[in-house]
């Protein structure tokens, strides 16, 4: 079993779709972490929950809605999207915020916004 | 705020040759360093990783990346290329003490010729 999974590996959808992506991690980690990586571009933080709270948003439209409910569990609630954010997110975890925790990362949620 | 240019964005070698992958950093003072490795279809691997002490740095699966402040570069390195290191790689920084955000380079592609 991989430490970090992500459910659906792929999802197209339409633009005014609600879907959701799934991360789990078994790792006993206490962060968690939603990129961003689009053809081209550098990987985008998105989002880190540090023990359940949100530590970083990092200027994410608010059509794109993540949720913690434990250490273990991360979603990202899509809603509206635009064709623009058609990407694969990644999900990952590390032991916690402390900067030079390795971050490991799930193999990503292929999206596309028809 | 700090800076991850990766000049080379696709590089072939022949298996068996040596590789060398080029990372230059923006910072003003020694960040956290990282490379990653992405193969088709899956998440990021924390190749090696460097904090302080010794330059030259080990890392999984025979590959090294060495630190040099004067010319703010982690070049990664690997003495003879096998066909499955075909991949795209990635180097990171961290701030010490800005929390674990990671800015990554835009990403090598490596081609292996057999």
């Amino acid at each position: 079993e991989t430490g970090v999974t992500q459910t659906p590996r792929h999802l197209v959808m339409g633009m005014t779709n609600k879907k959701s992506l799934k991360c789990e991690q078994h790792l006993g980690h206490n962060a968690m972490y939603w990129y961003k990586q689009s053809a081209k571009k550098p990987l985008e933080l998105m989002f880190v929950y540090n023990f359940k709270e949100q530590t970083e948003n990092n200027s994410v439209p608010s059509r794109f809605s993540p949720e913690c409910p434990n250490s273990s569990h991360l979603f990202l609630h899509l809603h509206t999207l635009q064709p623009e954010d058609s990407a694969l997110y990644l999900c990952a975890s590390s032991q916690d915020w402390t900067g030079g925790n390795t971050i490991y990362f799930g193999e990503g949620s292929w999206l596309t916004v028809v | 705020a700090q800076s991850v240019t990766q000049p080379d964005i696709h590089i072939t070698v022949s298996e068996g040759a040596s590789l060398e992958l080029r990372c230059n950093y923006s910072y003003g003072a020694t960040p956290y360093l990282f490379w990653y490795v992405q193969s088709p279809g899956q998440g990021l691997q924390l190749l090696l990783k460097y904090f302080s002490g010794d330059t030259l740095v080990q890392g999984i699966k025979g590959f090294e990346a060495e630190f040099k402040r004067s010319q703010s570069s982690f070049n990664l390195r690997k003495p003879s290329v096998h066909w499955s290191d075909a991949a795209e790689y990635f180097c990171a920084v961290g701030e010490p003490g800005g929390g674990n955000k990671l800015t990554f380079g835009t990403g090598t592609q490596l081609k292996v010729e057999l």
